[in-house]
C-alpha cells in the first residue's frame, strides 16, 4: 500500500515543549515538504527538502526543525520558540527535480496539533 | 506578489445541483494550475491540473477551465453529490524547483 503516512494522527502539546511529528513515503520520491494549515488560509510551506541529507527553509521556518536523514522519512520538530503552533501540519512529497514538470505533490493524512 | 484569490469562501448548494468555484492568480512565471480536493481533517487530493495551453479539463464530474490571458481558473461541479462537500483548493506552480501558490480555499457544502 504506496503512499504518504503521518504520525499521530493528534498531538497535543504544553507550552514548553518541543514536540516531533512524523512523515514516511514509500512512493521513491526524492522531494518531501512540510505545510501549516490555518482556518482561512492556504497552506504556508515551513521546510523542504529536494534531496537526503539537504533541506530549506520554507516561508515560515522560525520555531521548527527536520531532518532528513533517510529517503522516507522527514520528520518535523515544533519546537518551544514557535509561538502559535496550534495548527494542522501537512507533509507531502513529489518526484522532484526536473523529472517531473507536472511536480504533483502527493500529501499525507495530516497531524492536527493542540497547544494546552 | 504571487497571489492566489479563491471566491466565494464557502457555498451552500443542494444535493444535485450544479456550482462553480472561481480561481484568480497573480503568479509569474506560470507553469501550471491544480485543483485539490481537501476533505475535512485529511490532506488534500488533485483533481485536475492545467498547463498554460489548456482551456478545459475534466475529471468526471468536474470540469475545470484556465484563462492564461486574464488568470482565472474555475472549477465547475456537475450534479452534486453529498461526498463533493469538502473544500477546494487552488494551486498554482511558478515553475522552477517546486514551490507552489495555494489558495487559502472554498469550503463547499451539499445539502440534502
Amino acid at each position: 500500500d504506496g503512499g504518504i503516512t503521518q504520525s499521530p494522527k493528534y498531538l497535543f502539546r504544553k507550552e514548553g515543549q518541543n514536540v516531533t511529528l512524523s512523515c514516511e513515503q514509500n512512493l521513491n520520491h526524492d522531494a518531501m515538504y512540510w505545510y501549516r494549515q490555518d482556518p482561512g488560509q492556504g497552506l504556508r510551506l515551513i521546510y523542504y527538502s529536494q534531496i537526503v541529507n539537504d533541506f530549506q527553509k520554507g516561508d515560515i521556518a522560525e520555531g521548527y526543525s527536520v531532518s532528513r536523514e533517510k529517503k522516507e522519512s522527514f520528520p518535523l520538530t515544533v519546537t518551544s520558540a514557535q509561538k502559535n503552533p496550534t495548527a494542522f501540519y501537512l507533509c507531502a512529497s513529489s518526484i522532484g527535480g526536473k523529472r517531473s514538470s507536472y511536480n504533483e505533490q502527493f500529501f499525507g493524512p495530516g497531524t492536527r496539533l493542540t497547544v494546552l | 506578489k504571487n497571489q492566489v484569490e479563491q471566491s466565494p469562501q464557502s457555498l451552500i448548494i443542494l444535493e444535485g445541483k450544479n456550482c462553480t468555484l472561481q480561481c484568480n492568480y497573480t503568479v509569474s512565471p506560470f507553469s501550471n494550475l491544480r485543483w485539490y480536493k481537501q476533505d475535512t481533517g485529511r490532506g488534500p487530493v488533485s483533481l485536475t491540473i492545467m498547463t498554460f495551453s489548456e482551456n478545459t479539463k475534466s475529471n468526471g464530474r468536474y470540469t475545470a477551465t484556465l484563462d492564461a490571458d486574464t488568470k482565472q481558473s474555475s472549477l465547475h461541479i456537475t450534479a452534486s453529490q453529498l461526498s463533493d462537500s469538502a473544500s477546494y483548493i487552488c494551486v498554482v506552480n511558478p515553475g522552477g524547483y517546486n514551490k507552489l501558490i495555494f489558495g487559502a480555499g472554498t469550503r463547499l457544502a451539499v445539502h440534502p
